[in-house]
């Protein structure tokens, strides 16, 4: 089975920090992809990577952005957070379409 | 913006009844669908897919229907049981060799014992 981690389930941190959400996948998937999901908004596309060291944005990648240095491992970085970052944090990868995704990041930004 | 909508933002169904799910796309160029289950706490997890050359496919319990004609997809849930109760969310490839999904907002689906 596909197994997609993201390193942390909660996060609390404060406004101006620096965080970093971790995503790691086992099945050797070229594509990786970084979503955040609030209510009534659905899943909306921040940034996402077919190829290591390749990187391109999503519908919202403002305030983001991302490290792909091994295939596997696909970083999404809050240069500084706002509080407006609250939100859940989904990782996901692929083959081609059907994408797989982690168990998500509860991230509050007080 | 969204090209990706649903009819009902939640749905409450008997157990053992079955359930239908609805969602509305404005892309006709999209060629491939999926249906996302999300229980709470949980990712998204696949459910079923189909391709835009198809208009019906058949899972375990569940069948995707595709209406090009009026851009509508639904997911029926025959036998509806109490792990069925989660959020339900359709996404769509809008173009033809690129990998991003464009996702719906999601359908709550409550089984009612």
């Amino acid at each position: 089975d596909v197994k997609v981690t993201q390193s942390s389930r909660y996060l609390v941190k404060r406004t101006g920090e620096k965080v970093f959400l971790e995503c790691v996948q086992d099945m050797d998937h070229e594509n990786m992809f970084w979503y955040r999901q609030d209510p009534g908004l659905g899943l909306r596309l921040i940034y996402f990577s077919y190829d290591v060291k390749m990187k391109e944005k999503g519908d919202i990648p403002e305030g983001y952005s991302v490290s792909r240095e091994k295939k596997e491992r696909f970083s999404l970085i809050l240069e500084s957070a706002s509080t407006n970052q609250t939100s859940m944090y989904l990782c996901a990868s692929s083959l081609r379409t059907e994408a797989f995704f982690g168990q998500g990041t509860r991230l509050t930004v007080v | 913006g969204e090209s990706v909508g649903l009819h009902l933002p939640t749905l409450s169904v008997q157990e053992g009844d079955n359930s239908i799910i609805n969602c509305a796309y404005s892309n006709s160029a999209s060629d491939y669908f999926i249906w996302y289950k999300q229980e709470s706490g949980k990712g998204p997890q696949f459910i079923i897919d189909i391709r835009s050359n198809m208009d019906k496919r058949q899972g375990q319990r569940v069948t995707v229907l595709l209406n090009k004609t009026v851009k509508h997809l639904s997911l029926q849930i025959a036998a509806t049981q109490p792990g069925d109760s989660a959020v339900y969310f359709c996404a769509e490839n809008m173009r033809a060799g690129s990998y991003q999904l464009t996702f719906g907002k999601g359908t709550k689906l409550s089984v009612i014992p």
